[in-house]
């Protein structure tokens, strides 16, 4: 079956632009996560879905960014007025259910976004 | 606020060599503790998954342990090939996620299995 899909899987934009990155989970999987890794850096968590609401956002890093999920499915997330830190690896992850102990989350290709 | 730290940050073995990672948490409550696996370029790939009432998973050459009391939990590696080379994440979920499995991640090992 399919996995986790991003696109696009390279994105280089200039500081000022727009941009957005979106993210096919898998099917019947209900809740969704971004996550962004800077270079040299850990993960970090940035938004979870449950179905198309998003409970916590306490991630995303700025008003700049923000994320929507359309039909409990397709995810985007939009970063706007772009600037030279949000370079970085942007990971989305489904899983099951979004809680409980065996839960795991299901990671896409990630999205490679670089502002110049 | 839960910080997940992974030693060694980089290793470097011959193959066949049998070999461990380290990651430590700093908030036991934790729902569950995973290791994934990074290849450049790539995605997560989910390894092992371990609950947190459960003391060691395995799936062939891997075998990851959990001391929840401690914080710790350790991948061991059999038999170490070429292939294994790529960066291994730890991660952990817990109350402190706000009831739902929003992961805290490890900095990473970044393993090299040289011929």
């Amino acid at each position: 079956g399919a996995g986790v899909s991003q696109s696009p899987s390279n994105k280089v934009t200039e500081k000022g632009k727009d941009v957005e990155l979106r993210c096919d989970p898998i099917s019947g999987h209900t809740a969704l996560y971004w996550y962004r890794q800077r270079l040299g850096q850990g993960l970090e968590f940035l938004i979870y879905f449950q179905g198309n609401s998003a409970p916590d956002k306490s991630g995303l890093p700025s008003d700049r960014f923000s994320a929507e999920r359309t039909g409990g499915s397709v995810s985007t997330l939009t970063i706007q007025r772009t600037q030279q830190e949000d370079s970085a690896v942007y990971l989305c992850a489904s899983s099951l259910f979004g809680g409980g102990n065996t839960d795991t989350q299901y990671f896409g290709p990630g999205t490679r976004l670089t502002v110049l | 606020k839960q910080e997940v730290t992974q030693i060694p940050a980089a290793l470097s073995v011959p193959e066949g060599e049998n070999l461990v990672l380290n990651c430590s948490f700093t908030d036991s409550a934790i729902y569950n503790l995973q290791w994934f696996r990074q290849d450049p370029g790539k995605g997560l790939t989910s390894l092992l998954l371990i609950q947190s009432s459960q003391r060691e998973q395995t799936s062939g050459r891997l075998n990851a342990s959990l001391d929840k009391s401690s914080g710790r939990s350790t991948l061991y590696i059999a038999a170490s090939q070429p292939g294994d080379s790529a960066t291994y994440l730890c991660a952990v979920s817990g109350s402190f996620s706000g009831g739902y499995n929003k992961l805290i991640f490890g900095a990473g090992t970044r393993l090299a299995v040289h011929p």
